[in-house]
């Protein structure tokens, strides 16, 4: 079965920064790319970022410049990392993935809380 | 960016009614949109993906159904545990984008 966990959430003030983790089990973590997607409370969901398999990134242009997508294949590991947080990221961040190109979101992890307030 | 504009925004629905959420694209997508059900708290649950193919483990009274610009999501006949919010999403090329969903609520 198919895991993702996040971690690495919490509150930091406007103009910080924070570093999401997301641990992938469950399939080959190196052939397949990995996303971002957040949602603020009560509210829709937003595509934030891309991680191919060999690192390649694609960022919307709300987050272009202020996120980094990573990843560690060997050990199975993604990264956000978000710098000049604004009161406006303040969201759920899940960590996806998918079975293949063509696919739709199959495997979402259970979210991390981003809170950026002063 | 291709916006994708999602209607009705609330449904009021009672149990065996069927139901019907539309999804409109800015331009067109082909057949890379997929449709995810959401529950308070929880993450998305993939549906349908490619416009029509249901996902795995999906009951067949969901059905999706469209290609470039309009789509449609079907429930056939609402059952309890469909009470939720359904959200669709473009694929086609970065960014990828939602709709703004639909809550499905009891009448």
């Amino acid at each position: 079965e198919v895991y993702l966990v996040e971690s690495g959430g919490g509150l930091v003030q406007p103009g910080g920064s924070l570093r999401l983790s997301c641990a992938a089990s469950g399939f080959t973590f190196s052939n397949h790319e990995v996303h971002w997607v957040r949602q603020v409370t009560g509210r829709g969901l937003e595509w934030v970022s891309k991680i191919g398999p060999s690192g390649e990134t694609g960022y919307p242009d709300s987050v272009r410049g202020r996120f980094t997508g990573s990843r560690e294949n060997a050990k199975n590991s993604a990264f956000l990392q978000m710098n000049s947080l604004r009161v406006e990221d303040t969201a759920v961040y899940y960590c996806v993935g998918r079975r293949g190109y063509g696919y739709g979101i199959d495997y979402w992890g259970q979210g991390t809380l981003v809170t950026v307030s002063s | 960016d291709i916006q994708m504009t999602q209607s009705p925004s609330t449904l009021s629905a009672s149990v065996g009614d069927r139901v019907t959420i539309t999804c409109r694209a800015s331009q067109s997508i082909s057949n890379w949109l997929a449709w995810y059900q959401q529950k308070p708290g929880k993450a998305p649950k993939l549906l349908i993906y490619k416009a029509s193919t249901l996902g795995t483990g999906v009951p067949s009274r969901f059905s999706g159904s469209g290609s470039g610009t309009e789509f449609t999501l079907t429930i056939s006949s609402l059952q309890p545990d469909d009470f939720a919010t359904y959200y669709c999403h473009r694929y086609d090329t970065s960014p990828w984008t939602f709709g703004q969903g639909t809550k499905v609520e009891i009448k």
